[in-house]
């Protein structure tokens, strides 16, 4: 059980064009998730706090506006990257929490790798 | 606010040997302490967490790691390395009861380990 999937696993894009990048928890409810991005060699930095049927939040210094997420169900958060540019290229990692399960625990998606050209 | 360090971006062991790799938090009440490992190219996944209760935690694969409040740390251990360890390792820490609360990482530690 609380397994998160994310499609694509990979994508590569001209620059300028606009990516959505999908977060589904599989076999649980999620209110809350969460979108991290990962450069090479380095740590998970949170971009925003995605909940249901309400505005994500966005951590300091992240762009609302090209950084688009939606939360529409319970199972579902979707990243969308507009305008993409080569230094939007990342590793973008989602996680979820079950609304009915304990509150320390938290499943992450396999990850998304965006190249863009 | 709380952060994470972990000291040494790089372990390097021989197969067989002890695994230490060091984390220490920074928080105003005490957190709950996760450790994560990424293989290249992938997801994270849990080793093991630290709530409330015993300090010494045991996670798979043979990991350990033990909750010192007096000294802010939750170093993860293992008695003897193997060539399947080799992999990136984060400490992460989050606020206690706190359903909306994202993880915090740290910057992450590099294990190798040598034949």
């Amino acid at each position: 059980g609380a397994v998160v999937s994310q499609h694509p696993s990979r994508v590569i894009c001209k620059s300028g064009t606009s990516v959505k990048i999908e977060c589904r928890s599989l076999d649980f409810q999620a209110t809350t998730m969460f979108w991290y991005r990962q450069f090479p060699k380095k740590s998970l930095m949170l971009m925003a706090t995605s909940n249901e049927g309400s505005k994500a939040t966005y951590e300091q210094g992240v762009e609302k506006d090209k950084f688009l997420i939606n939360h529409a169900s319970l199972t579902l958060s979707t990243l969308t990257v507009t305008s993409a540019h080569p230094e939007d290229s990342s590793f973008y990692i989602c996680s979820a929490r079950d609304s009915g399960g304990r509150k320390d625990e938290q499943f992450f998606g396999p990850g998304t790798r965006l190249t863009v050209l | 606010a709380q952060s994470v360090t972990q000291l040494g971006s790089h372990v390097s062991v021989s197969e067989g040997a002890l695994v230490l790799l060091r984390c220490n938090y920074s928080s105003s009440v005490p957190p709950y302490l996760f450790w994560y490992v990424q293989y290249p190219n992938q997801g994270l996944q849990l080793l093991l967490k630290y709530t409330t209760g015993a300090t010494l935690v045991k996670g798979i694969n043979g990991f350990e790691a033990e909750f010192k409040k007096s000294e802010t740390s939750f170093h993860l251990t293992k008695p003897s390395a193997h060539m399947s360890d080799a992999a990136e390792y984060f400490c992460a820490v989050s606020a206690p009861n706190q359903a909306g609360t994202a993880l915090i990482f740290g910057k992450g530690t590099t294990l190798s380990v040598s034949s």
